[in-house]
Order: structure tokens, then C-alpha cells, then sequence
């Protein structure tokens, strides 16, 4: 079965730096998502995109975050200055509609040190 | 603030047992409902997305139901076995495109 990837699997990062967590997508899928989970926490929305451009948005993405599919197959999000309280499990998901299944990745887990 | 909650938080049985857990979510504006299965170190794998008020879903020994009205997924583990050990995930969504998830139900099976 396809799957989407997301690499690095860990991440770990001095504070103040910028990280680039990048995912691959199941190649059909339009639609294009990042969601986190703080250890001990929900699973949280940080950003949807859809027809190359960001359709929503949380709270949680504010100007430090921006997302980007650059080639039709990577799908990128980058944290310009990361701060302590960004250390997350960051997970990839897409799907070919929003009341399709979504498929997620592996996670990557970023440690803000 | 839309919130989904799960019960119970986690599950103790023995192999063999039937299982079943729920997820209540505001009703208002609904959308769609997803139950995702969670194993430690992978990806969490989808089992079902249900839209409609009655709708029953069914993969092997594991089904949903659905009632929109009064915000509510029950899903049953029939026969329980120790690699059903996991965290059962459900998430809604209401006219956007994020989903909104619980905290998850972690269910181990044992031997």
C-alpha cells in the first residue's frame, strides 16, 4: 500500500535555529496537512494545504511557521526560530478528500534544546 | 473551543475478550467521523471515516457506529488479540479541513 514518509525520523535543535521537516505524500492526494502532538498531549491541526496554497491554518502557525510543496512531491514545513516549546512529534498526513481517510507518516520528533 | 473526548483512557483484557470504546464530539455543524489505529513507533493507520447518522462500519473483527445527532462513536474489538494492543484514535471534523482529535483510548491485550 502507498504510504507517506517524512524524514528525519528525530530532529534535535538548539533553540533559535530553523528546522526543515520534510514528508513525502501519497502522489495522487490533494489535500496536504502537518500535525503535531506534544508529548502528553492531543494531536493538534497546525496547517492544511490545497491547491498549492494554505487553505486553513491554526492558532499554533503563526509567522514562525510556513509550509511549502516546492517540486509536486516533497511537502515541507520549516520553523524559522524554534523555541523550546515547539519540541513535538510533527506528523505529514494526505488524502484525496477531507472525508477520505487520511494517511499519516512515521512522525518526526523535534527536540528544541 | 470544539473538544472530542475518548473513554476510557486505557484498557486492560485478556485475549479473547470483546472490547469497546467511545468518542463523543460536539454535534453541531458535523462533518465527518475518523477512528484511527495507533501502534508505538508507526504511523497512525486509518480504520474508518463515517459521515452518517446510523452508518456501521466493518473491517475484520473491528466495527463503528455513528449517531450525529447526539455526538457519539462507539467502536468494538470483537475477540480481542495481543496485536489489537494499541491507541485507538477517533477525530471529527465540521466544515473545515482540520481534524479534531481525542486523547486517544490504549488498549492492551494480553496473552
Amino acid at each position: 500500500e502507498p504510504e507517506v514518509t517524512q524524514t528525519p525520523s528525530h530532529q534535535v535543535t538548539q533553540m533559535g535555529q530553523e528546522v526543515i521537516l520534510r514528508c513525502v505524500p501519497i502522489s495522487n492526494h490533494l489535500y496536504f496537512y502537518w500535525y503535531r502532538q506534544i508529548l502528553g498531549q492531543k494531536v493538534e491541526f497546525l496547517v492544511s494545504f490545497y491547491n498549492n496554497e494554505i487553505s486553513e491554518k491554526s492558532e499554533i502557525f503563526d509567522d514562525q511557521f510556513s509550509v511549502e510543496r516546492p517540486d509536486g512531491s516533497n511537502f515541507t514545513l520549516k520553523i524559522r526560530s524554534t523555541k523550546l516549546e515547539d519540541s513535538a512529534m510533527y506528523f505529514c498526513a494526505s488524502t484525496l478528500g477531507r472525508v477520505q481517510k487520511f494517511f499519516f507518516g512515521q512522525g518526526t520528533r523535534l527536540t528544541v534544546v | 473551543i470544539l473538544n472530542v473526548e475518548q473513554s476510557p483512557q486505557s484498557l486492560h483484557v485478556q485475549e479473547g475478550d470483546s472490547t469497546n470504546f467511545t468518542c463523543s464530539f460536539p454535534s453541531s455543524n458535523f462533518y465527518a467521523l475518523h477512528w484511527y489505529r495507533w501502534e508505538t513507533a508507526k504511523s497512525p493507520e486509518a480504520l474508518f471515516v463515517m459521515t452518517l447518522n446510523g452508518d456501521e462500519k466493518k473491517k475484520g473483527r473491528i466495527s463503528a457506529t455513528l449517531n450525529t445527532k447526539e455526538g457519539y462513536s462507539y467502536l468494538y474489538i470483537k475477540g480481542s488479540q495481543p496485536e489489537d494492543s494499541a491507541t485507538y484514535l477517533c477525530a471529527s471534523s465540521y466544515n473545515t479541513d482540520k481534524l479534531i482529535f481525542g486523547t486517544g483510548t490504549r488498549l492492551q491485550v494480553f496473552p
